[in-house]
């Protein structure tokens, strides 16, 4: 079964809201939690490395004033993302690493975002 | 700086016939190599990982890669297809563990009966 529960799976918002994505791990405590974007036709692309309870280390070129991520917890982060505009639509991966898994990392299913 | 290059985007076989994804990537330390296949509401699932062990590595559902350092690729294969293999392959590269992953931009498998 699935050992990261990333929610929503879809989302469709109006622009200048505010969208959050959680990820979960569901049967292990996380070091460490990454964030991918995943634009059409093309690879994944790391936005954001998070340690629990210290803040999230951005990649270049990546807002960290935009795409807010919190992991206050071993089993928990999430990203938000402030102020959606439609550039901002694209699909949003995360990924768990964590204390026993024998250095396997594993994925979130994703969540599909839609700016309006 | 570290890339992957994966060299088609669609690849179609009929169902029993061999497969063979192509990737060729570019690194700076010794790499660390991964192929990952996509599922249609999946998350990402490992096949597959090279850290400096055996260049011949032995993957989940029958597939297996090669490192060729001279050739400087990774090809992804499987001898016989099945039509549970259609799905999203990425070839990634890192030079620290799960660290900083490095994607390709995917192949998509296509398999006919």
């Amino acid at each position: 079964g699935a050992v990261v529960s990333q929610h929503p799976s879809r989302v469709i918002c109006k622009s200048g809201t505010s969208v959050k994505i959680e990820c979960r791990s569901l049967d292990f405590q996380a070091t460490t939690m990454f964030w991918y974007r995943q634009f059409p036709k093309k690879s994944l692309m790391l936005m954001a490395t998070s340690n629990e309870g210290s803040k999230a280390t951005y990649e270049q070129g990546v807002e960290k004033d935009k795409f807010l991520i919190n992991h206050a917890s071993l089993t928990l982060s999430t990203l938000t993302v402030t102020s959606a505009h439609p550039e901002d639509s694209s699909f949003y991966i995360c990924s768990v690493l964590g204390f026993a898994t024998n250095e396997k990392l594993f994925f979130g299913s994703g969540t599909q975002l839609s700016v309006l | 700086a570290q890339s992957v290059t994966q060299l088609d985007s669609h690849v179609s076989v009929s169902e029993g016939t061999p497969v063979l994804l192509r990737c060729n990537y570019s690194s700076s330390y010794s790499p660390s190599l991964f192929w990952y296949v996509q599922h249609p509401n999946k998350g990402l699932q490992l096949l597959l990982k090279y850290t400096s062990a055996a260049t011949l590595v032995k993957g989940i559902n029958g597939f297996e890669a090669e490192f060729k350092k001279s050739e400087t690729s990774f090809h992804l294969t499987k001898p016989s297809a099945h039509m549970s293999d259609a799905a999203e392959y990425f070839c990634v590269v890192s030079s620290t563990g799960f660290q900083k992953l490095v994607f390709g931009t995917g192949t998509r498998l296509l398999v006919s009966p």
